[in-house]
């Protein structure tokens, strides 16, 4: 059975704190993806890979960082966290040519105070 | 602005009843998927629709893809509490990236 798992699924951390989120895949998956959603907003992509030290900017990079320094690892960093980061983070993997069959993960509600 | 508006936001029905979802866009799309995700789950995909025109069923849900693969629906026969969730569609017009609609949340009550 495919499975994504994110390190934390609940996540309290104070402002200007920098914040990691790890996501792991053992579906041997290239491509791994990092969204936030918000009500109303749906899923928005952050960052996204598509092989070991690769990345490309999503729709809203801006105050987030990525590594992927194993294939099955996928990070999601934020520098200095504020409160309008705080959300629900879903991190997914797909195959590499079906990019569109995404597997996700339970994701990580973090909230910035 | 959402490049895929879905409607309606937000649907309470009783078991039992039928109900259409719509997923509308001004871009064309390569392919459009459907995803349902439960309270405290990441979303799980039901399927994926490539060609104009084209239907697909998994047991009382029908997906349809419109004819100029800018649109699509879901319908929901006989619903079943089972089904209570949300429902997002998501398209790729890129090729290597999708994007979600802002989702339905279905509940069916007993």
């Amino acid at each position: 059975d495919v499975k994504v798992t994110q390190s934390s699924r609940y996540l309290v951390k104070r402002t200007g704190e920098k914040v990691f989120l790890e996501c792991v895949q053992d579906m041997d998956h290239e491509n791994m993806f990092w969204y936030r959603q918000d009500p109303g907003l749906g899923l928005r992509l952050i960052y996204f890979s598509y092989d070991v030290k690769m990345k490309e900017k999503g729709d809203i990079p801006e105050g987030y960082s990525v590594s992927r320094e194993k294939k099955e690892r996928f990070s999601l960093i934020l520098e200095s966290a504020s409160t309008n980061q705080t959300s629900m983070y879903l991190c997914a993997s797909s195959l590499r040519l079906r990019f569109y069959e995404q597997y996700f993960g339970p994701g990580t509600r973090l909230t910035v105070t | 602005t959402q490049l895929l508006e879905q409607s309606p936001q937000f649907l309470s029905i009783q078991e039992g009843e039928n109900l259409t979802v719509y997923c509308n866009s001004s871009s064309v799309f390569s392919s459009l998927q459907w995803y349902r995700q439960e309270p405290g789950e990441g979303p799980v995909l039901l399927v994926t629709v490539v060609t104009g025109g084209e239907v697909k069923k998994l047991k009382r849900l029908t997906f349809q893809f419109g004819d100029a693969r800018k649109d699509s629906s879901l319908h929901i026969t006989a619903a079943q509490p089972g089904d209570t969730g949300l429902y997002l569609c998501a398209g790729d017009y890129d090729g290597n990236k999708l994007v979600f609609g802002a989702g339905t949340i279905l509940r069916v009550k007993s």
